[in-house]
């Protein structure tokens, strides 16, 4: 069965800071990945998605960039840190030709930048 | 574009059947989703539905699709507390490499 890992769970981090967030897959191959931002219990934003390694789109202009060095990782980074960064952020993958497919979700990390 | 809408929020009591619904602009829209979140959690997939269906029951889940309307809507019977969570409903358009989220709405049972 396939799993999606985040790390970490939680991070406060000062304005200016970098950031590094980690999603990895397990039970599944070539899958598609995307980072998503959750605003305040809010809906969600589409920040990037990859449909192979090196291969990012990015859907907002924004403060963050992302990158997928293997198959099954996907990292999210930032030079510097802006308080407007701090939200939810979920990873999630799908599979299959039809990109945007039954999406399924990590566990999320929790920023928060002071 | 595209736009999906849901209301804020909805209360029922533990027993009662619930009824969230969501509103969709884009009529390419190929599946719709329903995710649920529980707080402090990532989204877990629900159900979903094809968009050439009218309805798709599931257990306690029945989703319903009105195509004219763009409007959908996730009844869930016998509402435990269990159940009390964010609901998110979701589209997906053809050659689209991501799905679109409404705002959500938070679903709270009264024991």
């Amino acid at each position: 069965s396939q799993t999606i890992h985040q790390w970490p769970a939680t991070l406060v981090q000062p304005v200016g800071s970098p950031l590094s967030l980690e999603c990895t897959v397990e039970g599944t191959s070539n899958p598609n990945l995307y980072w998503y931002r959750q605003a305040a219990g809010r809906g969600l934003q589409l920040l990037f998605y990859s449909v192979g390694i090196g291969q990012i789109s990015s859907e907002v202009p924004q403060n963050l960039s992302a990158s997928r060095p293997q198959d099954r990782q996907f990292i999210l980074s930032s030079k510097k840190l802006l308080l407007s960064d701090s939200g939810f952020y979920l990873c999630a993958w799908s599979v299959g030709r039809r990109v945007g497919y039954e999406q399924y979700f990590g566990p999320g990390t929790r920023l928060t930048v002071t | 574009g595209e736009d999906v809408e849901q209301s804020l929020f909805l209360s029922v009591r533990e027993g009662d059947s619930s009824v969230i619904n969501c509103t969709y602009t884009d009529s390419s829209s190929t599946y719709l989703y329903w995710y649920k979140q529980e707080p402090g959690a990532g989204l877990q997939l629900l159900t979903y539905i094809f968009s050439n269906m009218d309805m798709k029951q599931d257990q306690r889940l029945t989703v319903l699709l009105n195509k004219k309307d763009k409007h959908l809507s996730l009844r869930i019977a016998d509402t435990q507390t269990g159940d009390s969570a964010i609901y998110f409903c979701a589209e997906a358009e053809t050659g689209r490499r991501a799905l679109t989220f409404g705002s959500g709405t938070r679903l709270q049972v009264q024991p």
